[in-house]
């Protein structure tokens, strides 16, 4: 699979403001596009995927906004909290047959109370 | 619990020892992959099954790592003559395969210290 650039690599909003993860991708072929959640001392949770044949999805306050022309995927999470105080890894986009999951540097985020 | 489980979650091991993980990925699952994840990093990709078939490792995994998936559900990875640099999260994943699932969903893994 091909990488993933991700930033910011750090990041720490007020509770209650908005947090915007992107991560970039060369592959125009590609054709989904996952965005992991990881807790201190747990396994990385799948939050929220896109295809390509949609722009946006949206998940209560989590979305993931996809744009093929330049290539680029970001999540968006709105009316942080601290529970949403995690690492986030983006991960290379599928391109057919098995997905061997390539993860960006990852994102810390802090929701401070 | 349906997810992905793993075993232990937990190991200390002196230096030179063998280890032997599990994991038993969603039962319904036909691929099954393991990950390597060290502190403040990403998890990297070490191998991948496809049924009971091993079908691709990774140049991290050395001579010393070997996994199986002798029936196609669950499987184990084993570190022979540990040393401090496996010190690591081991993480399994699995998904369903075809054109409708590439998604994968993790364990919570096995944390590995070699002393």
């Amino acid at each position: 699979g091909e990488n993933v650039e991700q930033h910011p690599s750090t990041l720490s909003v007020q509770e209650g403001d908005s947090a915007v993860i992107k991560c970039t991708y060369s592959d125009s072929a590609s054709n989904y596009f996952p965005w992991y959640k990881q807790e201190l001392g747990k396994g990385p949770q799948l939050i929220i995927d896109i295809r390509s044949n949609v722009g946006e999805k949206k998940d209560q306050r989590i979305a993931v906004t996809l744009n093929k022309t330049a290539k680029h995927f970001s999540l968006h999470i709105t009316e942080t909290q601290p529970e949403d105080s995690a690492v986030y890894f983006c991960a290379n986009p599928f391109l057919g047959g098995y997905q061997k999951v390539t993860f960006g540097i990852g994102t810390k985020l802090q929701v401070i109370p | 619990d349906t997810g992905v489980s793993q075993d232990p979650r937990h190991k200390i091991t002196k230096r030179g020892q063998n280890v032997t993980f599990r994991c038993d990925p969603i039962s319904e699952h036909n691929r099954l992959y393991w990950y390597r994840q060290t502190l403040g990093q990403g998890p990297e990709f070490l191998t991948y099954f496809q049924n009971e078939a091993q079908l691709e490792k990774s140049r991290l995994l050395s001579d010393r790592f070997s996994a199986e998936r002798p029936k196609g559900s669950f499987s184990t990875l084993e570190i022979q003559r540990t040393e401090q640099g496996d010190s690591a999260m081991y993480l399994c994943a699995s998904s369903f395969g075809g054109t409708t699932g590439p998604e994968q969903y993790f364990g919570p893994g096995t944390r590995l210290t070699v002393t």
